[in-house]
């Protein structure tokens, strides 16, 4: 079926740093997003790209829907203890925008302070 | 405004036991869906509702699984009878219909017109 190869699966890193993650698939889609869930809670949009090659920031964040509509990579700057999380990108085909999303593996991060 | 509330937030039941998961949509959201989160896996799509019809149920794993949406406003996820690799996290969550479901741009960043917002999950454990 269709599936999303999300890395790292996990990253342990000092406050401070930046964080890079992507997600690649053998499908097309036309909408990419980025989520951060925390723990307790259900996960939280960070980002929605909808055309091929757009970059968008968001704060310290910063995401990429890849050229060949194929793959996305999130961008975390200078990191801090709050970023802690699992964050999972997700794709949706078509051109309806309300039909279901598939989801990467998650990267579940840790911010040392 | 109350975001997506789901009940309960745990439930550890007996293999073979019947479990009822209930989600209460944001207030006016016609679009509800069903996800489920396996241990370490990815949030796996089960099924979408639109108002109280089943729109998309290619998701749902067997027929053990029952979901209903009466009067369009909040679902029920029945279990019956539960089994081991039932235990996950079940997300709900619930967007915006909007008139022209065909357009490609919305706002991007972080408050997309077709956000899919999702409830904090019930854990389920079946032993």
């Amino acid at each position: 079926g269709q599936q999303l190869n999300q890395s790292p699966q996990s990253m342990f890193i000092q406050e401070g740093e930046d964080v890079s993650m992507n997600c690649t698939s053998s499908s097309i889609f036309n909408t990419w997003l980025w989520y951060k869930q925390e723990p307790g809670e259900g996960p939280v949009l960070l980002i929605a790209l909808y055309k091929a090659g757009e970059l968008t920031s968001n704060g310290r964040l910063t995401a990429q829907f890849g050229i060949t509509r194929k793959d996305s990579f999130l961008n975390i700057s200078a990191s801090i203890p709050s970023d802690v999380g699992i964050y999972f990108c997700a794709g949706r085909f078509g051109s309806s925008n309300t039909g279901k999303l598939i989801f990467g593996q998650g990267t579940t991060l840790q911010v040392k302070p | 405004e109350a975001g997506v509330t789901q009940f309960p937030s745990h439930s550890v039941i007996e293999k073979g036991q019947t479990v009822t998961l209930r989600c209460d949509p944001i207030s006016g959201h016609d679009n509800l869906y069903w996800y489920r989160r396996v241990m370490g896996k990815e949030i796996k799509f089960l099924l979408h509702f639109v108002k109280e019809s089943k729109q998309d149920e290619s998701g749902m794993p067997n027929n053990r699984f029952l979901a209903e949406r009466t009067g369009g406003t909040y679902s029920t996820l029945k279990v019956q009878p539960a089994e081991l690799e039932d235990s996950g996290v079940y997300f709900c969550a619930s967007s915006q219909d909007l008139i022209d479901n065909t357009a490609t741009q919305g706002y991007g960043v972080g408050s997309d017109l077709y956000t899919q917002y999702f409830g904090p999950g019930t854990r389920l454990t079946v032993l």
